[in-house]
């Protein structure tokens, strides 16, 4: 049974870009939750998907923007990069009508130049 | 409004002694408690969970939390620390039906030989 995985592992991008992380939850799984971990601190929650919409949005702007396909897997997308924006992706998956329990991939990071 | 707190950002201890990771939460409902650890380089492991069951919960690896309402907290224990259980430490809430999450700033757990 596959994980929660998540791609590219690495990326690095210059000010000003575009970015697109992808994601795929683990079999079973229908929500799929994204958060950003900065180096040395803990994950913050940037949005959730349930049923291809967002369901709850943490403190993060309008660059900050995702989707979610009919097979479950997501997307994040971040326009308009800042150096600010560097840091470690993650994303986690979840059954919603199963409890709470999130489940965490890898992680995507990012490196904005 | 939800928030959790991790008292110590680095707890060293010794080989064989015992682990005690300190968090307390604030919600003004009764959330969903959860441990997980980050090995470096890797993705978000899941220790434990708490949700209003027994208010002593066992995970993996030896670790248990103690949920204690009068106290708000939840604090994560081991009886005899391993060199593997060097990693960051995160105490999460998460309210019903886990629509948000909150991390705390995590814990930096070093075990000496």
């Amino acid at each position: 049974d596959a994980g929660v995985t998540q791609s590219p592992t690495h990326l690095i991008k210059t000010r000003g870009q575009q970015v697109t992380l992808r994601c795929s939850p683990k079999s079973g799984h229908d929500t799929v939750s994204w958060y950003q971990q900065a180096l040395g601190q803990g994950p913050q929650f940037i949005f959730q998907y349930y049923e291809e919409e967002e369901r709850q949005r943490g403190n993060f702007p309008d660059r900050f923007s995702g989707h979610q396909f009919p097979n479950y897997s997501s997307e994040l997308n971040v326009n308009a990069l800042l150096l600010g924006d560097s840091a470690l992706y993650l994303c986690a998956s979840s059954l919603r009508q199963g409890g709470e329990t999130q489940y965490f991939g890898p992680g995507t990071r990012l490196l904005v130049l | 409004a939800q928030s959790v707190t991790q008292l110590d950002s680095h707890v060293s201890v010794s080989e064989g002694t015992p682990v005690l990771l300190r968090c307390n939460y604030s919600s003004s409902y009764s959330p969903s408690l959860f441990w997980y650890v980050q090995h470096p380089n890797k993705g978000l492991q899941l220790l434990l969970k708490y949700t209003s069951a027994a208010t002593l919960v066992k995970g993996i690896n030896g670790f248990e939390a103690e949920f204690k309402k009068s106290e708000t907290s939840f604090h994560l224990t081991k009886p005899s620390a391993h060199m593997s259980d060097a990693a960051e430490y995160f105490c999460v809430a998460q309210n019903t039906g886990g629509f948000k999450t909150i991390f705390g700033a995590g814990t930096r757990l070093f075990v000496k030989a």
